[in-house]
């Protein structure tokens, strides 16, 4: 079946622009991560969904930094006002809830704020 | 709070040599661990996992990783290596709700 999509995969914005960031979870999944990759590093956590309620936010860097899930499905991940710091990768996953704790991956969106 | 360190950042390694990827965590009472493969501009893909049980674990594409709680270390081994097996490969500890990955080890297979 069809793995975790984002888009876009590359997202260009000027210093001060908000932008959007979507992802698809795999059909069925109730919980959905979002992290932040920079140049070099791991991927660090940002939130957690289960379905449509926000459990987790405690790694968003500032209140710039928004995400939603409202039907429990789709995630949009939204960023106000952007800064040059926020230029990473920003990767989706999903997964199943049960213990197995396994989390799928989407491709992820590459930021990059000029 | 919990840490992964990943001691190499880059592993040069010649095909169908061995190779091992050092991953090290934060001890904790109770740990779940994973290895993750990151090819260019591509997402994570999960090679295996510790849950529980046996502490060594196979995962996918000939990779094995054991679980050593007295060293609190988890790394990754293969016996032999193909170019494809070339990427960034991740260790990471956490649960349902959150992981927390180490900075990375690129391994680079030369032919």
């Amino acid at each position: 079946g069809a793995g975790v999509s984002q888009s876009p995969r590359y997202k260009v914005a000027k210093r001060g622009q908000d932008v959007a960031l979507r992802c698809d979870p795999i059909s069925g999944h109730v919980s959905l991560f979002w992290y932040q990759q920079a140049l070099g590093q791991g991927p660090e956590f940002l939130t957690y969904f289960q379905n449509e309620a926000q459990l987790d936010k405690s790694g968003l860097p500032s209140d710039r930094f928004f995400a939603e899930r409202p039907e429990g499905s789709v995630s949009t991940l939204k960023i106000q006002r952007t800064q040059q710091e926020d230029s990473a990768v920003y990767l989706c996953a999903s997964s199943w809830t049960g213990g197995e704790y396994e989390q799928y991956f989407g491709p992820g969106t590459r930021l990059t704020v000029t | 709070a919990q840490s992964v360190t990943q001691l190499d950042s880059q592993v040069p390694v010649f095909e169908e040599a061995p190779v091992e990827l050092r991953c090290n965590y934060s001890s904790s009472v109770s740990v779940y661990l994973f290895w993750y493969v990151q090819y260019p501009n591509q997402g994570l893909q999960l090679l295996l996992k510790y849950l529980s049980g046996s502490t060594l674990v196979k995962g996918i594409n000939g990779f094995e990783a054991e679980f050593n709680k007295s060293q609190t270390s988890f790394h990754l081994r293969k016996p032999s290596v193909h170019i494809s097996d070339t990427a960034e490969y991740f260790c990471a500890r956490g649960s349902a709700r959150q992981l927390t990955f180490g900075s990375g080890t690129q391994l680079t297979v030369l032919p």
